[in-house]
C-alpha cells in the first residue's frame, strides 16, 4: 500500500517570504499524481498544485512550485511571497494510475505572520 | 471548474436516530464518488467508495451497516448514519470523480450527535 509522510506538523512563516513543506511518499508503481491541497478553517479542501509522474518538469502555479524528485520519493512544496490567506492545514497526497483512491499524508499547519 | 455540493452543512440529532447527508456533482456526472471522515486537527480518513449503480466498497473497520451509502444516480450519492451516537460526531466529506483522474471535494459536513 502506498504512505504518504509529513513529517513537519506546523510550519510559520513571515508575510512576504517563502516556505517550504515536506512530503515523502512511498509506492511501487511508475504511474501515479501527486497533489497538495489546501484546507482553510472552511475545511473546504482546495488542489493547490498537481503532478503527474511522468512529467519531469516540476508544476508551478503562481506563487506555488513544487521540487519533484521521483528517485527520493520526495514532493515538496514551495510557496512564495507568503500572504495571509496562505494560513491554512496542508495535504500532500498521492493517487494511483490504476486506481481513483487519493492517500493523504498527515497534514502540515501553515502560519503566516503579519 | 468542477463543483460538488454538500447538504446539510451541518447537522445536530439526537442520539438513536438516522441523519442522511447528501453529495451531488453539480456540473458533472460521477461514476465513483468517495466518503471521507475527518477528525479535528486530523487527515482525512477515506470511508468508503461509493459506484453508481453498485454496492459502495467499505474501508476496513468501517461498519457498512453503520454508515449506508448509495449511489443512485451519476450526480447524487448519499450517506446515513444510522443510530447515531456521540462517537459519530466527525466532520464528513465527499468527493466526486469526473473523467479524468481527479477528485473534487465538497464542502464538508458537520455532524453532532447529542
Amino acid at each position: 500500500a502506498q504512505t504518504v509522510t509529513q513529517s513537519q506538523p506546523e510550519m510559520s512563516v513571515q508575510e512576504a517570504e517563502t516556505v517550504t513543506l515536506s512530503c515523502t511518499y512511498d509506492t511501487s508503481e511508475s504511474d501515479y499524481y501527486l497533489f497538495w491541497y489546501k484546507q482553510p478553517p472552511s475545511r473546504q479542501m482546495i488542489l493547490v498544485i498537481r503532478q503527474e509522474a511522468y512529467k519531469q518538469q516540476n508544476a508551478t502555479e503562481n506563487r506555488f512550485s513544487v521540487n519533484f524528485q521521483k528517485a527520493a520519493k520526495s514532493f515538496s512544496l514551495k510557496i512564495s511571497d507568503s500572504q495571509l490567506g496562505d494560513a491554512a492545514m496542508y495535504f500532500c497526497s498521492y493517487l494511483s494510475g490504476s486506481a481513483r483512491q487519493l492517500t493523504f499524508g498527515s497534514g502540515t499547519q501553515l502560519t503566516v505572520l503579519p | 471548474g468542477a463543483v460538488v455540493s454538500q447538504h446539510p452543512s451541518w447537522v445536530i440529532c439526537k442520539s438513536g436516530t438516522s441523519v442522511k447527508i447528501e453529495c451531488r456533482s453539480l456540473d458533472f456526472q460521477a461514476t465513483t464518488m468517495f466518503w471521507y471522515r475527518q477528525f479535528p486537527k486530523q487527515s482525512l480518513m477515506l470511508m468508503a467508495t461509493s459506484n453508481e449503480g453498485s454496492k459502495a466498497t467499505y474501508e476496513q473497520g468501517v461498519e457498512k451497516d453503520k454508515f449506508l451509502i448509495n449511489h443512485a444516480s451519476l450526480t447524487l450519492s448519499t450517506l446515513t448514519v444510522t443510530s447515531a451516537h456521540p462517537e459519530d460526531s466527525s466532520f464528513y466529506i465527499c468527493s466526486a470523480n469526473p473523467p479524468s483522474y481527479e477528485q473534487y471535494f465538497g464542502p464538508g459536513t458537520r455532524l453532532t450527535v447529542t
